[in-house]
Formats: C-alpha cells, sequence, structure tokens
C-alpha cells in the first residue's frame, strides 16, 4: 500500500518555464512533508519542506503547496533551469516522533534548453 | 561540516553470503536512517537509530539488521544475500534530535550488486 504517490514517472519542462511536480498522500496522520532531488548516483538532497499548519512555503525559486483537504502537494520550480533536472522525490513523516520519512517514487524532471 | 559519508561506495557479493555497509552521520547529528533504493520501489525506509538504540524499523526480513554505536556511527548488515537485495542502499543523518520533524541529510549510497 503506497502512502506517497508520485503519479508522474517523469517531466518535460522547457528552460524558463515553470515545472510543477505534484505528490498525493493518503496517510492523514501525516504532517510534515519534504521534497528532496536527486542526481545520479549521488544522495537526495533536501530541497526544501512544509508542515501541515501551513499551504505554502517558499525557498527562491522552489515554492511548495500544501492542500490537505485534497490530501495532495505540489512543488514549483519558476524559472527552470537545465540544472534543475534530477528525480524528485516527495516525503512525507507522521507526529509520530520518530524521523521516519515516507518517500513516493519519484519524477524524473528533465530541463531542455 | 562535512557531510554523510558511506562506506564502501561500491560491492559485488554473491548469493548468500553477508555484507556490512558503514555510514558516519554529520557531527551533532544523533539520528541515523537506512534507505533500500531500487529501481521499482523507490526509497523503503529499512530502520532509524537514536542514541545506539533502535528507534523505528521498516518492513523488512530479519536478515537485514543494523546497529549504532557511540559516536553516532552506524553499521548496516544484510546476511545470507539474495539477488534482490542489489540496490542502493542509502544512510540519512538527522538534526539534534527534534524527533518527526528533521530533514534528513542523505550520504551518496552503497551500490551492492548480489550475483
Amino acid at each position: 500500500d503506497q502512502q506517497v504517490k508520485q503519479n508522474s514517472p517523469s517531466l518535460s519542462v522547457q528552460e524558463g518555464r515553470i515545472s510543477i511536480l505534484n505528490c498525493d498522500y493518503t496517510n492523514s496522520m501525516f504532517d510534515y512533508f519534504l521534497w528532496y532531488k536527486k542526481y545520479p548516483a549521488e544522495g537526495p538532497t533536501f530541497l526544501i519542506s512544509i508542515s501541515s499548519i501551513k499551504d505554502k512555503n517558499e525557498d527562491g525559486r522552489f515554492t511548495v503547496f500544501l492542500n490537505k483537504s485534497a490530501k495532495h502537494l505540489s512543488l514549483h520550480i519558476v524559472p527552470s533551469q537545465p540544472g534543475d533536472s534530477a528525480v524528485y522525490f516527495c516525503a512525507a513523516s507522521a507526529n509520530s516522533g520518530y524521523s521516519t520519512l515516507t518517500f513516493g517514487k519519484g519524477t524524473m524532471l528533465l530541463v531542455s534548453p | 561540516k562535512a557531510g554523510v559519508t558511506q562506506t564502501p561506495r561500491y560491492l559485488i557479493k554473491t548469493r548468500g553470503q553477508q555484507v556490512t555497509l558503514s555510514c558516519s552521520p554529520i557531527s551533532g547529528h544523533r539520528s541515523v536512517s537506512w534507505y533500500q533504493q531500487t529501481p521499482g520501489q523507490g526509497l523503503q525506509f529499512l530502520f532509524e537509530y537514536f542514541s545506539e538504540t533502535q528507534r523505528n524499523k521498516g518492513n523488512f526480513p530479519g536478515r537485514f539488521s543494523g546497529r549504532q554505536f557511540s559516536n553516532s556511527r552506524s553499521e548496516m548488515n544484510v546476511s545470507t544475500l539474495e539477488l534482490g537485495d542489489s540496490a542502493l542502499y542509502l544512510c540519512a543523518s538527522g538534526g539534534q534530535g527534534a524527533p518527526g520533524y528533521d530533514e534528513q541529510y542523505f550520504g551518496p549510497g552503497t551500490r551492492l550488486t548480489v550475483t
């Protein structure tokens, strides 16, 4: 049973345009959400996070939106750059007192010049 | 600060053997988590250690075990290797101890190939 779902395995965007990566979750106990970026042969790198008490968090070109009623979050990258090409993982954590992250399967973003 | 380091980076083992992977967290981090990444399943949580105690465990068979030392370094052991254990094993360290909300910082991983 996949509790965090990224339904798009891949996404292609032109440089300068907006990239929107989506993530759905089923576990209503999740209250903290994170996005990681991963290049081949490297570990995931933390990008941005959002607590369930917020509906938006912004950090430079990256904005994460959370819709708790729909159990949906999205990562917006504006403007997209070729260096953003990587696999993006959505992850969620429950207020269980443990540092356990449940990951989606990832979306490969390709930004073309 | 130095990042999370994992050794070895690459490993080839034969079915039935056992393997030990090592992880050194970021200095000052007390939480270490292990994940398995495979193409079909994405990143799956194996277990998490905090102050030498296993705090949580994922849904993996008992062949997968781990431990954490007093200096926060962690090891993961897989016994009786199977072909399906071929994967990238990632270690992540978390912050100063606030549970549940830490961003986790990942090492580069150990690529294990079982033949």
